[in-house]
């Protein structure tokens, strides 16, 4: 148990729809990241905040957006679904911004788009 | 753009066979590479962080080696246990933030 959890497991959806996972860093952690995983195209980053501050960002779609809130938890949107946004979702953290510490991943959110 | 491509995509042993992964990286001035072990539906799992060159780790059966252009995820006599996706990140020195660039992961099979 890596201490990121990570809210709902299991998400299945309509095309067009909205919905938001819900990510909680390790105790003490600042920096929350979240990143895709497909079957295709592996692990890829999208985003990164600290403090809840928009730190770096990948290649995330305009439909998706986060934020993180003075509770340090953090909330991927992600709107106007598509059959290809079907992917598990991974938050991480860290504990500091910018040196080289490790990301502890959460256990993910598996997102269904029919 | 940092990438990172691993080899073999996938690899089978038998219990108490040992070889090695590769994974090749390019990157703009290495910050670290990270290794993680991902069983299947779950979050990847932290093992190793290399600084530089010449850096070793090990844990348990696992160890892993750094140069400037790769590294090697050596597994000693491995057990089904180990049998999992292994993958490779990068973090760069001009990368913004923070972000982990990975490499598409070797899906390693133990038989008993």
């Amino acid at each position: 148990d890596s201490g990121v959890t990570q809210t709902p497991k299991h998400l299945i959806t309509a095309t067009g729809q909205r919905v938001t996972l819900r990510c909680s860093p390790r105790s003490g952690d600042l920096s929350v990241y979240w990143y895709q995983q497909s079957l295709d195209q592996g692990l890829q980053f999208l985003i990164q905040y600290y403090n809840g501050e928009e730190r770096a960002k990948g290649n995330i779609l305009e439909r998706f957006s986060a934020q993180q809130f003075p509770d340090l938890h953090s909330e991927l949107n992600l709107s106007s679904l598509e059959l290809g946004d079907s992917a598990l979702y991974f938050c991480a953290s860290s504990v500091r911004r910018s040196s080289t510490d490790t990301q502890y991943f959460g256990p993910g959110t598996r997102l269904t788009v029919l | 753009e940092d990438q990172v491509t691993q080899s073999p995509e996938a690899l089978r042993l038998q219990e108490g066979e040992s070889s090695s992964l590769n994974c090749s990286y390019t990157v703009s001035g290495l910050r670290g590479l990270f290794w993680y072990r991902q069983d299947p539906g779950k979050g990847p799992e932290f093992l190793f962080t290399l600084y530089s060159a010449g850096e070793e780790k090990e844990k348990e059966r696992l160890k892993a080696t750094l140069t400037k252009k790769e590294s090697f995820l050596h597994i000693t006599a491995p057990k089904p246990e180990d049998s999992a996706t292994y993958l490779c990140a990068v973090q760069g020195l001009v990368t913004s933030g923070s972000r982990l660039t990975f490499g598409e992961g070797t899906q390693l099979t133990v038989n008993p």
